[in-house]
């Protein structure tokens, strides 16, 4: 099963950009990539998603390697309201498999 | 309002005796899924669901049954429930190949 690996932890200025790397080289061609965050005692909240090209939402940008090798999540702009834990997932059909995450800290 | 909803949200009950967490979703979302989460780690997967009679096992089945016979719902059953299945579970629900919806989560304690 394709696995995800991410940094333990980051920290990032207030209002300064946030690139969040995440690595998953046993993708497989129908694997989609997922970025999920969760907050203490909350369920994950959605960010963004994508299958091969660069992606943009309100939330933040999805930059996708040409190998599908590795991503970054690209949060533009980071508010202190960003803090959480940021998982990266691989997703296919239904079967998703979750990294560890990176626990984001945003410094005022 | 789009929600998925579990029942109930905090559980404590003995070893081995027989127990369903309930899961709803108001979307008419093919995909359900449900996910336990350990102290400090990522969410890992049960089981799923991809239609309605249609389920397949997730990373971590073990000790879990699911069914899914109508849309909406997909209960997840211990049958003999262990310490080690004390554990923070997540129901979602999702569109294929769309954002996934959580709902607020189960606390299961085992004793």
């Amino acid at each position: 099963d394709a696995k995800t690996t991410q940094p333990n932890s980051m920290e990032s200025n207030e209002e300064e950009p946030v690139h969040l790397p995440c690595n998953h080289s046993t993708i497989s061609g129908t694997d989609y990539i997922h970025w999920y965050r969760q907050l203490p005692s909350q369920g994950p909240e959605y960010v963004i998603h994508g299958l091969t090209s660069n992606v943009n939402n309100r939330m933040a940008s999805l930059a996708i390697a040409e190998d599908r090798k590795s991503s970054t999540l690209i949060l533009h702009r980071a508010t202190l309201r960003d803090a959480a834990v940021y998982y990266c997932i691989l997703s296919n059909a239904g079967k998703s498999t979750f990294g560890d995450g990176t626990t984001l800290t945003v410094k005022p | 309002e789009a929600q998925v909803t579990q029942n109930p949200r905090y559980l404590i009950t003995v070893t081995g005796k027989k127990l369903t967490v309930t899961c709803s979703q108001n979307m008419n979302h093919e995909y359900m899924s449900w996910y336990r989460q350990d102290p400090g780690l990522g969410l890992r997967q049960i089981y799923y669901s991809m239609n309605v009679e249609v389920t397949d096992k997730g990373d971590v089945p073990e000790g879990y049954k699911v069914s899914r016979k109508e849309k909406r719902n997909f209960p997840l059953i211990l049958e003999s429930p262990s310490p080690n299945q004390t554990s923070l579970y997540f129901c979602a629900s999702s569109l294929l190949r769309g954002e996934q919806f959580f709902g607020p989560g189960t606390r299961l304690t085992v004793l």
